[in-house]
C-alpha cells in the first residue's frame, strides 16, 4: 500500500514563526500537493509539484511556500505563520490522473 | 475550469437506512470522478473511482455510485448504513492527464443514528 507520512498530527505555533510541514511518500509518485481543509470550504490546493524542484502555485499559495529536494519529500513552509493560517494541512501523492493518496493530516493552531 | 457542488451539507440518517449523498461537476472535457471518506481528525481515504468503462461503480464499505454523463452528476449510495459510516464525504473531479488534480466540492457530513 502506498504511504504518505506527514511528519507531525498537531503543532502549535506563535505569530512570526517560520513553520515546516514535512510529507513524505514511498511509492515513487511524480505529483505532490499540499493542501488546506477549513470547516465549509473543502479542501483548497496551495501548491503542488509534478517533479523534483518543480513547484506550480495552486488556488490560496499566499503566504506559504514548498520545497521538493527529492522525489519522495515536499515541504510546506510558512515564512510567517499567522492565526489565519490556523488550519488542518493534508498532503496527497499521486502518479497519473487516477486518485491520490493522503497523509493523515496537520492540525497546525498558531496562537 | 472544472467545479464540484456536493449538494447537501449535512445528511442524518437512522441506522439500517438507505442513503444517497449528492455530487454534481462541471467540466469542459472528459473527468475522472472520485469519493473520499475523512473520519474524524484523519486524512482521506478513497471510496471509489470512476475513470472510465461501467458507469455503476463499486467501492469499499459497501458503497456505490453512478457516472451520469447527461446530468453531471456522481452521487454515492448505501443500501444499509452503520454507525461507523459516520465521517464527512468529499466529491472529487479531475482531468484525466492533467498533473493539477482534484478538485473538491465542500463535503458532506453525514451521520448515522442509533
Amino acid at each position: 500500500d502506498v504511504k504518505v507520512t506527514q511528519s507531525s498530527r498537531y503543532l502549535v505555533k506563535r505569530t512570526g514563526e517560520k513553520v515546516f510541514l514535512e510529507c513524505v511518500q514511498d511509492m515513487d509518485h511524480e505529483n505532490m500537493f499540499w493542501y488546506r481543509q477549513d470547516p465549509g470550504l473543502g479542501l483548497r490546493l496551495i501548491y503542488f509539484s509534478y517533479d523534483v524542484k518543480m513547484k506550480e502555485k495552486g488556488d490560496i499559495p499566499e503566504g506559504y511556500s514548498v520545497s521538493r529536494e527529492k522525489k519522495e519529500r515536499f515541504s510546506l513552509i510558512l515564512e510567517s505563520a499567522s492565526t489565519n493560517q490556523t488550519s488542518m494541512y493534508l498532503c496527497a501523492s499521486t502518479k497519473g490522473g487516477r486518485g491520490a493518496f493522503f497523509g493523515q493530516g496537520t492540525r497546525l493552531t498558531v496562537v | 475550469a472544472q467545479s464540484v457542488t456536493q449538494l447537501d451539507s449535512q445528511v442524518p440518517v437512522f441506522e439500517e437506512a438507505p442513503v444517497e449523498l449528492r455530487c454534481n461537476y462541471s467540466s469542459s472535457v472528459s473527468v475522472y470522478l472520485f469519493w473520499y471518506v475523512q473520519y474524524p481528525n484523519q486524512g482521506l481515504q478513497l471510496l471509489l473511482k470512476y475513470l472510465s468503462g461501467s458507469t455503476l461503480v463499486k467501492g469499499i464499505n459497501g458503497f456505490e455510485a453512478e457516472f451520469n454523463k447527461s446530468q453531471t452528476s456522481f452521487h454515492l449510495r448505501k443500501p444499509s448504513v452503520h454507525i461507523s459510516d459516520t465521517a464527512e464525504y468529499f466529491c472529487a473531479v479531475s482531468e484525466p492527464g492533467s498533473a493539477r488534480q482534484l478538485t473538491f466540492g465542500s463535503g458532506t457530513q453525514l451521520t448515522v443514528l442509533p
